[in-house]
């Protein structure tokens, strides 16, 4: 069965230094992979998508940026974080084409 | 912009009553799909409703779409107090698109 593993589960960082949450899936290929901020109460907002490594697409411009290393793998990084980064990041993984979405736990960012 | 909007923003109900969400969307959608997201978790996939279906059924879920009215409702039968959490409603458009577009979300107590 396929799973996804996101972490670190929660982070706490300070103004300005550097970020990176990871994402890996596993018991599949070739998957769309997808970065979501959740701001408190609100619904998801996507920030990245890649349908193939090294194949990034972004919704959002912003001081963040992704990575898509390995068919398997996929990093939200930032070189200087904002206050306003501060949220919810989910992951998710799809079958090619019209499927559901599967999801990570998520990662709880704090900035200070 | 956000497609889909889900009402009510929130809903509080007695353990064994019925819950009832709606969603409703803007433009012309291929298939319509429901997620649940516990306090602090990943969303999990219900239920997918395609655009040529009008009502689905998952265990104690019922789902039906009008695609005239441009929108959909998840009715939650016999609801328990597992059931408390946020339900979205995500839309996906035609064009080749498959990146859903979620909505707020309704955050549902059921009180046991």
């Amino acid at each position: 069965s396929q799973t996804i593993h996101q972490w670190p589960a929660t982070l706490v960082q300070p103004v300005g230094s550097p970020l990176s949450l990871e994402c890996t899936v596993e018991g599949t290929s070739n998957p769309n992979l997808y970065w979501y901020r959740q701001a408190a109460g609100r619904g998801l907002q996507l920030l990245f998508y890649s349908v193939g490594i090294g194949q990034i697409s972004s919704e959002v411009p912003q001081n963040l940026s992704a990575s898509r290393p390995q068919d398997r793998q996929f990093i939200l990084s930032s070189k200087k974080l904002l206050l306003s980064d501060s949220g919810f990041y989910l992951c998710a993984w799809s079958v090619p084409g019209d499927q559901p979405q599967h999801f990570g736990d998520g990662t709880r960012l704090s900035i200070l | 912009s956000q497609q889909g909007e889900e009402d009510p923003q929130a809903l509080s109900i007695q353990e064994g009553e019925n819950a009832t969400m709606n969603c409703s969307y803007k433009t012309s959608i291929n298939n319509l799909q429901w997620y649940r997201q516990n306090s602090g978790r990943g969303l999990v996939h219900l239920i997918l409703i395609r655009s040529n279906e009008r009502e689905k059924h998952s265990g104690r879920l019922r789902v039906t779409l009008d695609t005239s009215k441009k929108s959909s409702s998840l009715l939650i039968t016999a609801s328990r107090a597992a059931d408390t959490a946020s339900y979205f409603c995500a839309t996906r458009s035609g064009g080749g698109s498959y990146i859903p577009t979620f909505g707020r979300g309704t955050s549902l107590i059921v009180h046991p």
